[in-house]
Formats: structure tokens, sequence, C-alpha cells
């Protein structure tokens, strides 16, 4: 079955302890993307990659971390998390062109206390 | 600055009538427009797609229009049905530097049939 897997799908951490969302997908897509979701802001892209060791910063990088090392994975990384990335994070993949469809992964709810 | 924008955030129609979401934009460099749907403690799914050199995409009970000079997009959903309420995105896509393409969301509408 095609699909996005994120992990874990619910977190709650502390500020400053270092933790990475994990993102995998089965369908050979270049293109992988992190989304992060907050009421009354939709979705905002924090980074993006086109293909293996290749990525880019979104809207909104700060405090994240992302690799592209193999092409099925794309790790997102809070470095030292703060409260303010208290969010639902999505993980989204497609083959890269500009009308590519983005497959979703189903979501991943952080809390940073 | 908000390039794509959904100016209600949210809209309640009954069983059976039309359904209209609408998205603005602001970038004439944007070539490519979708919507994509939400459920509650789901990702979002792809739902229908225009490119800019059409008006029109119709896919079943779901059409989109785009109106360029007005920098203006619709959804219609006829007959609405309880199972379309949700969150819907519009998002448009525009090239970037070295082949790459971003896709900008708006910040959604939800959507609300009443039985």
């Amino acid at each position: 079955e095609a699909q996005v897997t994120q992990n874990p799908r619910y977190l709650i951490t502390v500020t400053g302890k270092k933790l990475t969302v994990t993102c995998s997908q089965n369908m050979n897509h270049e293109y992988m993307s992190w989304y992060r979701q907050d009421p009354g802001l939709g979705l905002r892209q924090i980074y993006y990659s086109m293909n293996v060791e290749v990525t880019d910063k979104g809207d909104v990088p700060e405090g994240y971390k992302v690799s592209r090392k193999e092409k099925r994975n794309f790790p997102l990384i809070l470095e030292s998390p703060s409260p303010n990335q208290t969010s639902l994070y999505f993980c989204a993949s497609s083959f890269g062109t500009l009308t590519g469809e983005l497959f979703f992964g189903e979501g991943s709810r952080l809390t940073v206390l | 600055d908000q390039q794509v924008k959904q100016n209600s955030p949210s809209l309640s129609v009954q069983e059976g009538r039309i359904s209209i979401l609408n998205c603005d934009y602001t970038n004439s460099m944007f070539d490519y427009f979708l919507w994509y749907k939400k459920y509650p403690a789901e990702g979002p799914t792809f739902l229908i797609s225009i490119s800019s050199i059409k008006d029109k995409n119709e896919d079943g009970r779901f059409t989109v229009f785009l109106n360029k000079s007005a920098k203006h997009l619709s959804l219609h959903i006829v007959p609405s049905q309880p199972g379309d309420s949700a969150v819907y995105f519009c998002a448009a896509s525009a090239r970037g530097g070295a082949g790459s393409y971003q896709l900008t969301f708006g910040k959604g509408t939800k959507l609300s049939v009443i039985p």
C-alpha cells in the first residue's frame, strides 16, 4: 500500500530535549516536505527536499533541521525544542512535478512543555 | 504576506445543496492550483486540481473554477453530503529555482454539511 509513515504520532517533551520525527515513503518519490499546522494559520512549509542530499528552507524553518540521505526517508530534527514548536506536523511526498499531487502522512502531534 | 487566502474560516450548508468554497491569490506566477480535503486526525488528501491555462475542471460532484484575471478560484460541491464535512485547503504551485516548485497553502475553510 502506497503511504507516507510518520513516527511518533504523538509526543510530549520538555524544552531543550532534542527530538526527531521520522518520515518514510514507499512510492519512490523524489520530493518530500514537512509542514506544520496551527490554528488560524493553516499549513506552513518548514523544509523541503527535491531529491537525495538536496534540501531547502520553506516558510518557517527556524528551529528545525532536516536531512535526506536516502530517497525514502526525510527526518525532521528539533535540536532544542521550545513551546512555540508545539504543533501538528505533516510529512508529504510527491514525484516533484509542478502538478504533482502531494501525499501526506497522518500527522505527528508534538507538545513541548 | 499571505499569497493564498481563504477568507471564510467556516461554512455551513444543508445536505443536498451546493457548497462553494472560495480562494484568492496574489502571486501571478502560480501555474497550478489544487484543493485538499482534511478530516480530523488524518493527513490532507488531494481532491481536485486545475492548470492556469484552464478555467474549469470537473470530477464527479466536485468542480473547480479559475478566474485568472480576478486571481480567484472556487470549489463547488454539488450535491453536498454529510461526508463532505471537513477542512478544505486551497493550494497554489509556482516554479522555483533549480527546477523546484513551491506549494503554498491557504489557511483552510471548515465545511459542515448539515443532514
